[in-house]
């Protein structure tokens, strides 16, 4: 089946840095790349979707300068969580699909600040 | 609001046995449902879905039902087996509005199904 990678698996890191994580379509060309967030025992929730080539959409509630979505090619998304707090520790996951597809997600990245 | 409802967040089940989860939505736009299937420390993995335009879908052990009318739908796995144990996540879509060949999922918060053996 359709392979999504996504690196770190797990981020630890001091209140202020900057934390870049990576969503990969592994053997499929995916126009379109999902970031979700996850608080325990909650749903998967949307933060935004990219096209590759173009800005991406954010929901409402996000902040677009926080959380720094690039999509450069149709295998590549990065999400880039700008100067992070505690606030900011949660589980971050990927999807990429592509065209008439379902979505297959990346294995998620765990992110503490401390 | 929530509109994909997973009212049990968990289930346990005898293996050999079938195992039922639920669904409700309440917007009325989606037409496209999805279930995907998480292990711990994995990201969800998709299962099966249905349109609206069917009633039923059917893959292997694993069948999921839509009513419309009720905006409910269910999936089953009959026979149930110990690796069948996971957290499962129903999603659904306005795939008809979106356009483009891509659309955004509204994802349940989930069930844990654990088979005992």
């Amino acid at each position: 089946g359709a392979v999504v990678s996504q690196h770190p698996s797990r981020v630890i890191c001091k209140s202020g840095t900057s934390v870049k994580i990576e969503c990969r379509s592994l053997d499929f060309q995916a126009t379109t790349m999902f970031w979700y967030r996850q608080f325990p025992k909650q749903s998967l929730m949307l933060m935004a979707t990219s096209n590759e080539g173009s800005k991406a959409t954010y929901e409402q509630g996000v902040e677009k300068d926080k959380f720094l979505i690039n999509h450069a090619s149709l295998t590549l998304s990065t999400l880039t969580v700008t100067s992070a707090h505690p606030e900011d520790s949660s589980f971050y996951i990927c999807s990429a699909q592509g065209f008439n597809q379902p979505q297959h997600f990346g294995d998620g990245t765990r992110l503490s600040i401390l | 609001d929530q509109q994909v409802k997973q009212n049990s967040p968990s289930l346990s089940v005898q293996e050999g046995r079938i195992s039922i989860l639920n669904c409700d939505y309440t917007n009325s736009m989606f037409d496209y449902f999805l279930w995907y299937k998480k292990y711990p420390a994995e990201g969800p993995t998709f299962l099966i879905s249905i349109s609206s335009i069917k009633d039923k879908n059917e893959d292997g052990r694993f069948t999921v039902f839509l009513n419309k009318s009720a905006k409910h739908l269910s999936l089953h796995i009959v026979p149930s087996q110990p690796g069948d144990s996971a957290v499962y996540f129903c999603a659904a879509t306005p795939i008809a509005y979106s356009g483009a060949g891509s659309y955004q999922l509204t994802f349940g918060k989930g069930t844990k199904l654990s088979v005992i053996p």
